[in-house]
């Protein structure tokens, strides 16, 4: 079946370092895959998306790349703030109304 | 306005009680879900509707019902609660397209349930 692995952490960097979390993910066809982000006592927002092979997806300066040789969907930022704290849910979806199968996610905490 | 929201934000309750959450979104969507949160802040799926028809059914202890009353509604409620149940319960909703390419959803803010 489908599964997404991700880097579980947790991860503490210091202000401005350069950030990389994981994921690889397998899948028949071509899913649409996604990276989510849950701050603190809140629900889970859509940070970015790809839906086909050599998609780049970006937004607030996180970047992730489909990249369908290697099965991977690696999330990163040049740098990271205080408020990129939180936790990071790698994701896969196939078809418009079929679940999403997310990571274990990953706590990311920001140290200024 | 919220998109997808969740009611009660909070619910402490005793074991064996019986309660529910509900869930509403003003997105047009047509598929609504209920995810569960873990303490390890793992998600599963439990239920997905889609126009008010149910299309996925995880293993879910059959104490967990949910209802959907239209499309735009996705409750659930639960029978003589468990310590066991205690988490966070996410509602999400999302659109099919016409290419049928998933586009992601749309999460409310989550329920928090204690069982004490």
């Amino acid at each position: 079946g489908n599964s997404v692995t991700q880097m579980e952490g947790p991860v503490t960097l210091s202000e401005e370092a350069f950030l990389t979390i994981n994921c690889t993910y397998t899948a028949t066809g071509y899913p649409s895959l996604f990276w989510y982000v849950q701050y603190p006592g809140e629900g889970l927002q859509l940070l970015l998306k790809a839906t086909k092979a050599d998609d780049k997806g970006s937004n607030k300066g996180f970047e992730a790349t489909y990249r369908k040789e290697t099965t991977s969907f690696h999330l990163e930022k040049g740098s990271v703030q205080v408020s990129d704290s939180a936790v990071y849910f790698c994701a896969l979806g196939k078809g418009g109304s079929e679940k999403l199968v997310f990571g274990k996610g990953m706590k990311l905490t920001v140290n200024p | 306005d919220t998109a997808v929201s969740q009611t009660p934000k909070y619910l402490v309750t005793q074991m064996g009680n019986d309660k529910s959450i509900k869930c509403e979104q003003n997105l047009g969507h047509d598929t609504m879900y209920w995810y569960k949160q873990d303490s390890k802040k793992f998600l599963k799926i439990m239920f997905s509707y889609n126009n008010k028809e149910l299309i996925i059914n995880e293993t879910v202890p059959n104490r967990f019902s949910p209802k959907s009353p239209d499309k735009a509604h996705l409750n659930l409620h639960i029978n003589s609660l468990e310590l066991g149940d205690s988490a966070v319960y996410f509602c999400a909703s999302s659109q099919l397209r016409r290419d049928r390419s998933n586009y992601g959803y749309t999460f409310g803010s989550g329920t928090r349930l204690t069982v004490v």
